[in-house]
């Protein structure tokens, strides 16, 4: 148990329609990461936050919006949905602000879009 | 352009046999290179780190070693075991500030260990 928790662990919806991720980061860390991974791809980096900050933005669609709350817990918006959305989405939390340290995975948001 | 590649893109072996693999990257400038394991399913898992300063690490069965001259590293799976199928990704962090992507992925090395 890495002590991030991700919520739903299972999500099914139509084209269109919009969804919200939800993580809790491990106790203490202050950074929260998500990342998308489509069926036998590798993790693509989505955006991070930092203590309620956006600290670096990757790939992240202008159809998805993420923020962090005072208690840190951040959210992944994600609207207009697409067939191609379809993915396990992760949530990663570290104790820094920058990249020096590992990052600890929860178990994982699937999301199929029919 | 900072990259990290990874090989085999897949392996299968025996149960109890050795493997390695491998994982080349042109990140620039270099701050340390991780190895994680993905369960299928589920949330990567630090293996072991490697800062320029080390050439090797081992944690149990599993040996990293770093060349930062060629940019190269692996990561050396011993006996294996059923539990070891799974993918083992390699992640370079670069040490310059103002870049959204200090950290860079590899896609993995998928593998199967059968009995």
């Amino acid at each position: 148990d890495s002590g991030v928790t991700q919520t739903p662990k299972h999500l099914i919806t139509a084209t269109g329609q919009r969804v919200t991720l939800r993580c809790s980061p491990r106790s203490g860390d202050l950074s929260v990461y998500w990342y998308q991974q489509s069926l036998d791809q590798g993790l693509q980096f989505l955006i991070q936050y930092y203590n309620g900050e956006e600290r670096a933005k990757g790939n992240i669609l202008e159809r998805f919006s993420a923020q962090q709350f005072p208690d840190l817990h951040s959210e992944l918006n994600l609207s207009s949905l697409e067939l191609g959305d379809s993915a396990l989405y992760f949530c990663a939390s570290s104790v820094v602000g920058g990249d020096t340290g590992e990052l600890f995975f929860g178990e994982g948001s699937r999301l199929t879009v029919l | 352009k900072n990259q990290v590649e990874q090989s085999p893109q897949s392996l299968i072996i025996l149960e109890g046999k050795n493997c390695t693999l491998q994982c080349n990257y042109t990140v620039s400038p270099f701050s340390n290179l991780r190895w994680y394991k993905q369960d299928t399913g589920r949330g990567p898992v630090s293996l072991t780190i490697m800062t320029f300063s080390e050439n090797t690490k081992s944690n149990g069965r599993y040996t990293a070693t770093l060349d930062a001259d060629t940019k190269q590293s692996s990561l050396h799976i011993t006996a294996s075991q059923l539990s070891d199928s799974a993918s083992y990704i390699c992640v370079v962090r670069a040490s310059y500030a103002g870049n959204n992507r200090k950290l860079i992925w590899g896609l993995g090395t998928s593998l199967a260990v059968n009995p």
